[in-house]
């Protein structure tokens, strides 16, 4: 199985601020890349697909870079209602894995 | 626009087995495969199975096989999963979602896109 690592664990930022996050592939996935956002108590959004192509609905402040085994999202100017928990996922190698997630908090 | 909605949640004893079921609008059944994914309290995504309901066809994760079994109703455009033999370490919230975009590169692996609601399952003696 593809392990999927995500950094950092925690990322404390003041709204309106940028937030960075990474995703590391053990090995090349290719741009077969999504970014997921989950809230307490919700089930998990897709925000990425492709690497860095936004999902339906999706706000331009969300982008995503990278392809092979790094990975980036960025939130350009944090909103109140960013504050969540974001996974990585790859599917490139069967079976779909998860990274750990990143909870993005208030500062 | 495509729904999933999940049946409620559900306590067990261990050893028992547990049905979740997923019920899709629109016309999911005849145009896309549907996955489960669980997550276990205060943990991560783990893809666990998924069916393709207009070929019956269902395949598993290694950790699961033998122990899930998904199927798919297209009367009724319902997908059920199974879980037999609970543990404790079964207690998690299973989601199902669509199989949504997939890799150029490999058949039958996908992101997921839209998710059920997502259904508690309590595995507690």
């Amino acid at each position: 199985e593809i392990l999927m690592t995500q950094s950092p664990a925690t990322l404390s930022v003041s709204p309106g601020e940028r937030a960075t996050l990474s995703c590391r592939a053990s090995q090349s996935v290719s741009s077969s890349l999504a970014w997921y956002q989950q809230k307490p108590g919700q089930a998990p959004r897709l925000l990425i697909y492709g690497a860095s192509t936004r999902a339906t609905d999706i706000p331009a402040r969300f982008s995503g870079s990278g392809s092979g085994t790094e990975f980036t999202l960025t939130i350009s100017s944090l909103q109140s209602e960013d504050f969540a928990v974001y996974y990585c996922q790859q599917y490139n190698h069967w079976p779909e894995t998860f990274g750990q997630g990143t909870k993005v908090e208030i500062k | 626009q495509v729904q999933l909605v999940q049946s409620g949640a559900e306590v067990k004893m261990p050893g028992s087995s547990v049905k979740v079921s997923c019920k899709a609008s629109g016309d999911i059944f005849t145009t896309s495969s549907l996955s489960w994914v669980r997550q276990a309290p205060g943990q991560g995504l783990e893809w666990v199975g998924r069916i393709i309901p207009i070929l019956g066809m269902a395949n598993y994760a290694q950790k699961f096989q033998g122990r899930v079994t998904i199927t798919a109703d297209k009367s009724t455009n319902t997908a059920t999963m199974e879980v037999s033999s609970l543990r404790f370490d079964d207690t998690a919230v299973y989601y199902c979602a669509r199989d949504h975009v997939g890799s150029l590169n490999t058949p039958n692996v996908y992101c997921f896109d839209p998710w059920g609601q997502g259904t508690l399952v309590t595995v507690s003696s």
